[in-house]
């Protein structure tokens, strides 16, 4: 079946530092990947995506690049700020019709130290 | 724009007891999951429906059950209530086709809390 890999947390950073958060997959077709975050005591928010090979999603500063070959959709941003700590969770979506379900990594927590 | 809406925010049921939640997708969103998310834990895929029909099955106990309605609202019913139920129950919709096609949004979740 379906699987989403992340590394694992929490991840502590300064503000204004590189950050990268792992996730890799495994999918039987060619899935939807999707970066979601939750910040605390909220719900799920989509933060990016990308629907094939190559395709580079990007948000607020954030991005990630749809990797077939390593089958990876890393998530980056260049300079974190304080109000990016969250939890992260990376998700794929099989199939073309809109209507399979997300399966979730276990998510990363992020923390950002002024 | 309008966003998955779900109805109670927080909600504290006593062991054996009945709850119901319900959940109102995005405006032409033809699709809604249900998700139950535990503490710490990543959200787990309960149930879907697609044009008021169960699209796909996941995790849902037997005691939980779920449908959409005319409206495409949906409601999740959950009977003989556990300690183990509490949990943040995450609505979300998607639409098959348009600029949102394949992507799932999710409501800010209804927080049950059984004692």
């Amino acid at each position: 079946g379906d699987s989403v890999t992340q590394m694992e947390g929490p991840v502590t950073l300064s503000e204004e530092a590189f950050l990268t958060i792992n996730c890799t997959y495994t999918a039987t077709g060619y899935p939807s990947l999707f970066w979601y975050v939750q910040y605390p005591g909220e719900g799920l928010q989509l933060l990016l995506k990308a629907t094939k090979a190559d395709d580079k999603g990007s948000n607020k500063g954030f991005e990630a690049t749809y990797r077939k070959e390593t089958t990876s959709f890393h998530l980056e941003k260049g300079s974190v700020q304080v109000s990016d700590s969250a939890v992260y969770f990376c998700a794929l979506s099989e199939g073309d019709t809109g209507r399979r379900a997300l399966t979730f990594g276990s998510g990363t927590r992020l923390q950002v130290q002024p | 724009a309008a966003g998955v809406i779900q109805s109670p925010r927080h909600l504290i049921k006593e062991k054996r007891e009945t709850a119901t939640l319900k959940c109102y997708p995005i405006p032409r969103h033809d699709t809604v999951y249900w998700y139950q998310q535990g503490p710490g834990q990543d959200p787990q895929f309960l149930i879907s429906f697609y044009e008021k029909m169960q699209s796909d099955k996941g995790s849902i106990p037997d005691r939980f059950s779920a449908q959409q309605f005319s409206d495409y609202h949906s409601e999740l019913n959950m009977s003989s209530l556990e300690l183990g139920d509490s949990a943040l129950y995450f609505c979300a919709s998607s639409a098959r086709d348009g600029p949102s096609g394949n992507t799932i949004y999710f409501g800010e979740g209804s927080w049950l809390t059984v004692v």
